[in-house]
């Protein structure tokens, strides 16, 4: 099975700030990587696929980058509507495995 | 708009039993890959399951393979997660998860969740 892990397990930022996620894979999952994003109590919602791909509806202050086994995230300009808990999850071979998770709250 | 609704969930003793539903509406149903994702509660996402449009095709994760069958009927536009032999680790709030495309392209839908409760 293919692990997942990000970096960091959780952060502390400000609105307005740049943040930045990290996401490796075990082994190369070509750019099968998804992102989601989950505030408590609430289902998850996606944000991007296979990699860089731009969920319809979502802000472009989100992108994604990488291909093979590591993989970013990035928020251009937090806003407050953006603290939450963010998954990568790769879907190149089953089990889809998701990532740890990491929370971005308020500093 | 896509809608899912999961329901079946509850609290169930260890080795027993529960199915889950989950009614799809506002897409062809029949059409796309579809999965069971959980949550235990304050944890990470975990995938659980997924099956191919047809049915034809179904994977499992390890914690839950030989004890857990997912299936749909897309005459009815519902999938299941038939859950046997449960255990105390399977206490969650169970998702299904709908893909953007194909199968490997993302879950771009979600049910609001249906909570299984295995109590020690």
């Amino acid at each position: 099975d293919i692990q997942m892990t990000q970096s960091p397990s959780s952060l502390s930022a400000s609105e307005g700030d740049r943040v930045t996620i990290s996401c490796r894979a075990s082994q190369s999952i070509a750019r099968y990587l998804n992102w989601y994003y989950q505030k408590p109590g609430k289902a998850p919602k996606l944000l991007i696929h296979t990699a860089s791909s731009l969920q319809s509806g979502v802000p472009s202050r989100f992108s994604g980058s990488g291909s093979g086994t590591d993989f970013t995230l990035t928020i251009t300009s937090l806003q407050a509507e953006d603290f939450a808990t963010y998954y990568c999850q790769q879907s190149h071979s089953y089990p889809f495995t998701f990532g740890p998770g990491t929370k971005v709250d308020v500093k | 708009e896509v809608q899912l609704l999961e329901s079946g969930g509850g609290l169930e003793q260890p080795g027993g039993s529960l199915r889950l539903s989950c009614a799809a509406s506002g897409f062809t149903f029949g059409t796309f890959a579809m999965s069971w994702v959980r949550q235990a509660p304050g944890k990470g996402l975990e995938w659980v399951s997924s099956v191919s449009s047809g049915g034809d095709s179904t994977y499992y994760a390890d914690s839950v393979q030989g004890r857990f069958t997912i299936s749909r009927d897309n005459s009815k536009n519902t999938l299941y997660l038939q859950m046997n032999s449960l255990r105390v680790e399977d206490t969650a709030l169970y998702y299904c998860a709908k893909v953007i495309y194909y199968a490997s392209s993302g879950y771009s839908d979600w049910g609001q969740g249906t909570l299984v409760t295995v109590p020690s």
